[in-house]
């Protein structure tokens, strides 16, 4: 079984639509990073969670450190969101475990 | 600030030819990382360093080198390409081992 896995695998949308991606982890994690990859191939870091929620523009994350899931959010999404989502959480050692990502792709 | 550079973004070797992967961060990181990205399978650690002069192997290090001489270069040393290392290569830096992490553009190598 993996240490992480992330649902739905793709995930198509309509603009506008508010779209949810999960994450789930076997592990005991010091935080959790949600990334974005874009079709160029550069990533970006969106969020570090250590616990709670956070928000940024149109995007929330948030994670349950009890039940070892997170979820990443989009409000009212955009073509521009197309990217793939990647879940990263950190065991508190040098370590990051990535999830294999979401690819989501929004239709105009 | 450039953040996280990498060279080369292409490379294209043949098996048993050896080359480095170069990466450089200017924000003053402590942690860096080498990753590598192949299809269908999340990032995986090859190797990572915590400061100038300290490294240590990561998820998937065989066939691979690095050196940290320095804070800002995290040089990755492949010593006989094989073509199982036909990947995209990541570098990525962070003030310490769980912060934000800064990625590089990648360097996507092929071996043929």
């Amino acid at each position: 079984k993996n240490e992480v896995e992330q649902s739905p695998q793709n995930l198509t949308a309509q603009e506008g639509e508010f779209i949810t991606i999960n994450c789930s982890y076997s592990v005991g994690i010091s935080a959790l990073h949600w990334l974005q990859q874009h079709p160029g191939g550069g990533i970006v870091s969106l969020f570090m969670l250590s616990s709670g929620k956070k928000k940024h523009g149109r995007l929330i994350a948030t994670i349950n450190i009890q039940e070892k899931h997170s979820s990443l959010h989009i409000t009212a999404s955009h073509p521009r969101d197309s990217a793939v989502y990647i879940c990263a959480p950190h065991s508190g050692t040098y370590k990051y475990i990535f999830g294999t990502g979401t690819r989501l792709k929004v239709l105009a | 600030n450039a953040g996280v550079t990498q060279t080369p973004k292409f490379q294209v070797l043949k098996t048993g030819q050896s080359m480095t992967l170069q990466c450089a961060q200017d924000m003053n990181h402590e942690y860096m990382s080498w990753y590598r990205q192949d299809p269908g399978m999340g990032l995986r650690l090859i190797h990572y360093s915590v400061g100038a002069g300290i490294t240590d192997q990561g998820e998937v290090p065989n066939g691979y080198n690095v050196s940290r001489s320095t804070t800002e270069d995290f040089p990755l040393r492949l010593l006989s390409a094989a073509p199982s290392q036909t990947s995209v290569y990541f570098c990525a830096s962070s003030y310490w081992r769980d912060n934000e992490q800064f990625f590089g553009p990648g360097t996507r190598l092929t071996v043929l």
